[in-house]
Parts: C-alpha cells; structure tokens; sequence
C-alpha cells in the first residue's frame, strides 16, 4: 500500500523560502513509472498542480511558480522535496504531495493522480 | 482553464445529481474527477472522463469528450455530500476546476 506523508514547517516568514519533505513508504522515489509530485490548495482557490519529477532527475514546474520553486529527490531516504523561494501571503496553502501514473517520462505526460498524502497546512506570515 | 458548474449544488438524499466541467480547449478524454471532502485530499472517482475506478460505487459515473464533460450521481447517499473537482492532463500547465460543492437541501 503506497503511503505518502508531507512534513515541514507550518509557518514561514514573508521573503524566506518554504521546504516541504514527503515520505514514501510501499514504493520508491527512483523506480521508474511514476510521476512525484506537489500540489496545493489555497483558500478559497482551485487546486493548483506545482510541479512533478520523474526519478529525482526529470523536473516539470507549473510556469506560475517557475524559478522559484525546485522538487528534489532523496533515494537514500525514500523522499521528495518542494522548495518555494520568496513566499508571500499568497503562497499560504495546504501543500500536497501526490503520485501519478508516467504516461511518457520524457514529456511530463501522466495519467491521473491516485495516492495522496494528508496535506500540510504552511502560513506565511510575520 | 476548466471551468465547473454548478459551484454549489443543495440536493437531498437518492436524488440525481449532475455536474459539468467545460474545458477552455479540446483535452480529449484526458479529464478525471474526485471527491474532497473537508480536511482530506482528493480521492479520485473517475478516470479518463467514465472509466470507473476500483472501489468508487457504481452510483457514480462520468461522459463527455472534447471540451465538455459530466459527473452524474445517481441516487446521492449521505457519504456524497462533499466538493467535487475536475482535473486535466492533456496540456501543461495540469488544472483543476473550481470545484463543485454538494450540499444538504
């Protein structure tokens, strides 16, 4: 059973950067066929998809969040990383990490997000 | 874009409930739906707009193509009561609609 669960700061001051960590258990972050990914939802807002990674190495970033926001990999601990530079007020969410199906792991291409973790509630503020 | 109608819907228990999610440019069948419910993440519902999913009842079904698609629930449980969102993945950026809250009439 693929578990996935976000951990990290609740809180974040304006201009500093915010870093989330998600832990996987029942897969890996390095086995081919699957999309890791970040997704948030803001109050009162869709969801919005941030960006996703295929292997720790091939990245796709959601050009409203590009250049300030970088996912990572770490295989030795079985666990992907958001970063998100320069947050303001308007970067507070609940942060999700979620996997999905690699339709092509060379465009970004997926089919469907089907494990979810809980989300993590992340303020910014002073 | 995707865009979700009705945002909110009051219904009462067994009845029919239909939900439309309109894409801004032709996705194909590539449009999937889930359920949220207060303090959880999604769940998905259905895939490539009326596959069903293993798990999800029978009660809950999808149709459309193109730019136009709908989930239908037929005969609204108690469990049912919660929003509704769409979500595309045939063009980058991926998005979800709105979301469609289902309350108690």
């Amino acid at each position: 059973q693929v578990r996935l669960r976000e951990s990290g700061p609740g809180l974040v001051k304006p201009s500093e950067t915010l870093s989330l960590n998600c832990s996987l258990s029942g897969g890996s972050v390095s086995s081919g066929g699957y999309y890791w990914s970040w997704i948030r939802q803001r109050p009162g807002k869709p969801l919005e998809w941030l960006g996703h990674m295929y292997n720790t190495w091939t990245k796709f970033y959601n050009p409203s969040v590009r250049g300030r926001c970088a996912i990572s990999g770490d295989k030795s601990k079985n666990q992907f990383s958001l970063q998100l530079d320069s947050v303001t007020a308007a970067d507070t969410a609940v942060y999700f990490c979620a996997r999905a199906q690699a339709f092509n792991s060379e465009t970004g291409a997926l089919h469907f997000f089907d494990y979810w973790g809980q989300g993590a509630l992340v303020t910014v503020s002073s | 874009v995707l865009t979700q109608s009705p945002k909110f819907h009051f219904a009462i228990p067994k009845e029919k409930v239909s939900i439309t999610c309109r894409a801004s440019e032709t996705i194909g069948t590539n449009l999937h739906w889930y359920q949220q419910k207060q303090g959880q993440p999604p769940k998905l519902l259905i895939k490539y707009a009326s596959q069903s999913v293993p798990g999800v009842p029978s009660r809950f079904s999808g149709s459309g193509s193109g730019t136009d698609f709908t989930l239908t629930i037929s005969g609204l449980e108690s469990e049912d009561f919660a929003t509704y969102v769409c979500l595309q993945t045939r063009n980058f950026p991926l998005t979800f609609g709105g979301g469609t809250s289902v309350g108690i009439k």
